[in-house]
């Protein structure tokens, strides 16, 4: 199967700080890639649509302002999250489905993010 | 938009005993309904699939039915083993390339040696 690759795995930072996170599509290109976060003991929700080369989508009470994403590339989109605070403290995944007819959509690791 | 269900949220089983998993989708658009199988601070992994022109899929000791008129789809594990212990999804899309996935609760599936 297709390859996404997710970085980094794991962040620690401080309160009042900022965060990127990226998601790279290794052997294929990605016209479209999707962001979750995932609570502990919880579901993966869909925090927001990233397309390339235009503005992202985002869910129901997703701050766009918050979690910036940018898919400049094919291969790249990525998300930062801006002035963090603990509460943000999550895992962070992103996905990609292979255009090439495909419908199985293809995970990164994730990135267990702490905010202290 | 989707909205789907699943039950139950934690099942033990013991070794050997099957397992089975049900979960209910609100979209009739829905057409693809993936099963991942997660570990602890691990992506989730595909574990089977089924498109909505099928009513069954089989591989191994995994097994999907989809009954498209209830919307609902089930997955079955027979003679579970303790590596299969894990977090298990369903998952909901409409089927084309890049469509999102809409999860359901996830079930905590235990089985005991």
């Amino acid at each position: 199967g297709a390859v996404v690759s997710q970085h980094p795995s794991r962040v620690i930072c401080k309160s009042g700080t900022s965060v990127k996170i990226e998601c790279r599509s290794l052997d294929f290109q990605a016209t479209t890639m999707f962001w979750y976060r995932q609570f502990p003991k919880q579901s993966l929700m869909l925090m927001a649509t990233s397309n390339e080369g235009s503005k992202a989508t985002y869910e129901q009470g997703v701050e766009k302002d918050k979690f910036l994403i940018n898919h400049a590339s094919l291969t790249l989109s990525t998300l930062t999250v801006t002035s963090a605070h603990p509460e943000d403290s999550s895992f962070y995944i992103c996905s990609a489905a292979s255009p090439g007819g495909y419908t199985e959509a293809f995970f990164g690791q994730g990135t267990r993010l702490t905010v202290v | 938009g989707e909205n789907v269900e699943q039950h139950p949220s934690t099942l033990s089983v013991q070794e050997g005993d099957s397992a089975v998993i049900k979960c209910t989708y609100s979209d009739s658009a829905s057409n693809y309904f993936p099963w991942y199988k997660q570990e602890l601070g691990k992506r989730p992994q595909l574990i089977i699939d089924i498109r909505s022109n099928v009513g069954e899929k089989k591989d191994q000791r995994i097994a999907v039915t989809l009954n498209k008129t209830a919307k609902h789809f089930s997955l079955h594990i027979t003679e579970t083993q303790p590596e299969d212990s894990a977090v298990y999804f369903c998952a909901a899309s409409r089927g084309n390339a890049g469509n999102m996935l809409t999860f359901g609760g996830g079930t905590r599936l235990m089985v005991k040696p």
